[in-house]
């Protein structure tokens, strides 16, 4: 399994751009990268995967870089309701039927 | 709508008395999990299914039990619970190698 690691959280303010940043040193070949959203006492929630370069949805981008021990998931202009907290998952975390959910990374957005 | 429907949402309950909490998804996914989640200590798998008939244990087991006659239902079951499995338990389910799918959660007091 490649473990990941976030930082443990980030303030930010309405508008910004946040950029989080996940190292997966160990990931494997046929890995994909996974970003879930989770809300005070609500059920994680996807966001984005990505293999490789740049992903982008109506929600956040992910780049990759070509040796792929690491992704930066970017919200653009971020608002009070992105407080949340994001995390990574890579691999074997995110495929099959076990999803290993790290300590994932706090976002604070304050107005 | 597709979506992963527990109940109960909240539940208090006595130490040594029996309870099920349902979950339920309408969108024909074949995996099926549970996952507690506790203050420091992130999500936590405790069952997880891959079929019908199918099921193993997480990493949390202990204090567990489900079962999995339908495709639709996977219920979670605590024989004698106890304070220690006072905790916040969302269900998910996805299809093989896709995004997962949470409930909205239970949170469960035993006292």
């Amino acid at each position: 399994l490649a473990k990941t690691t976030q930082p443990i959280s980030m303030d930010s303010y309405e508008g910004q751009e946040v950029n989080i940043t996940c190292s997966h040193n160990n990931i494997a070949t046929n890995d994909y990268i996974t970003w879930y959203q989770q809300f005070p006492s609500q059920g994680p929630r996807f966001i984005i995967q990505g293999y490789k370069t740049k992903v982008t949805n109506e929600v956040a981008s992910l780049f990759i870089p070509a040796d792929r021990k690491s992704s930066t998931l970017s919200l653009p202009r971020v608002s009070l309701s992105d407080t949340a907290v994001y995390y990574c998952l890579v691999g074997a975390e995110a495929a099959g039927n076990k999803l290993t959910f790290g300590g994932g990374t706090r976002v604070l957005v304050k107005p | 709508e597709a979506q992963v429907t527990q109940n109960p949402r909240y539940l208090i309950t006595v130490t040594g008395k029996k309870l099920t909490v349902t979950c339920s998804q309408n969108m024909n996914h074949e995996y099926m999990s549970w996952y507690r989640q506790d203050p420091g200590l992130g999500l936590r798998q405790i069952y997880y299914s891959m079929n019908v008939e199918v099921t193993d244990k997480g990493d949390v087991p202990e204090g567990y039990k489900v079962s999995r006659k339908e495709k639709r239902n996977f219920p979670l079951i605590l024989e004698s619970p106890s304070p220690n499995q006072t905790s916040l338990y969302f269900c998910a389910s996805r299809k093989v190698d896709t995004e997962a799918f949470f409930g909205q959660g239970t949170r469960l007091t035993v006292v």
